[in-house]
């Protein structure tokens, strides 16, 4: 049971414009979220992070959208650049105790010059 | 190190064989965190440590995994007798503050696969 998902495995942007990750989660309970982004053969690196009592948090060009309502996030990344290219991962915190995160399947995501 | 260390980097195994996967924290880490990536898939959750201890383990799939963390650093991941479909990354992360997961360091990972 995936409870938390990404419907998009890859996305292609051209190069300044504006990228939207999508994210979805089941668990109404959870209250903290991440993205995280990989590039290949490499571990995955924080990017940024919202807490349910926002709706939107920003840094530079990321920027992520919380719909508590709908259990949707999504990551804006504007202007893109082709240095964003690279597999984003969506997690929610499942405790505060422990730090545990569940993360979605991943989007990849190309950036044309 | 500045960052998580992970070794090996890549592992070639034969079925039925035992492997260990090394994890070398940020120094001054206490808490400790086991993720593996299958092929096209999210990464999923294995087993947590603070300090020495394991508080949460129930991401291991089955009896053949097991972890260890000694001195309160370097944790090592044994899969006994592996399967196919233990063919994976093998991810380590580590973390200065309990509970604070947008603080999880990541290393590059073990590269497992399993002939």
């Amino acid at each position: 049971d995936q409870q938390v998902k990404q419907n998009s495995p890859s996305l292609s942007v051209q190069e300044g414009r504006i990228s939207i990750l999508n994210c979805d989660y089941t668990n109404s309970m959870f209250d903290y979220f991440l993205w995280y982004k990989k590039y290949p053969a490499e571990g995955p690196t924080f990017l940024i992070s919202i807490s349910s009592i926002k709706d939107k948090n920003e840094d530079g060009r990321f920027t992520v959208f919380l719909n508590k309502s709908a259990k949707h996030l999504s990551l804006h990344i504007v202007p893109s650049q082709p240095g964003d290219s690279a597999v984003y991962f969506c997690a929610a915190m499942v405790s505060s105790n422990t730090g545990k995160l569940i993360f979605g399947q991943g989007t990849t995501l190309q950036v044309k010059p | 190190g500045a960052g998580v260390s992970q070794s090996p980097s890549n592992k070639v195994t034969e079925k039925g064989k035992d492997v260990e996967l090394r994890c070398d924290p940020i120094s001054g880490h206490t808490a400790l965190y086991w993720y593996r990536q299958s092929l096209g898939q999210g990464l999923e959750f294995l087993i947590y440590f603070q300090g020495n201890s394991a508080p949460d383990k129930s991401g291991l799939p089955s009896d053949r995994f097991s972890a260890e963390r000694t001195g309160g650093s370097v944790s090592t991941l044994t899969i006994q007798r592996t399967q196919q479909e233990d063919s994976a990354v093998y991810l380590c992360a580590s973390n200065s503050v309990r509970g604070l997961g947008d603080t999880q360091y990541f290393g590059p990972g073990t590269r497992l696969t399993v002939l």
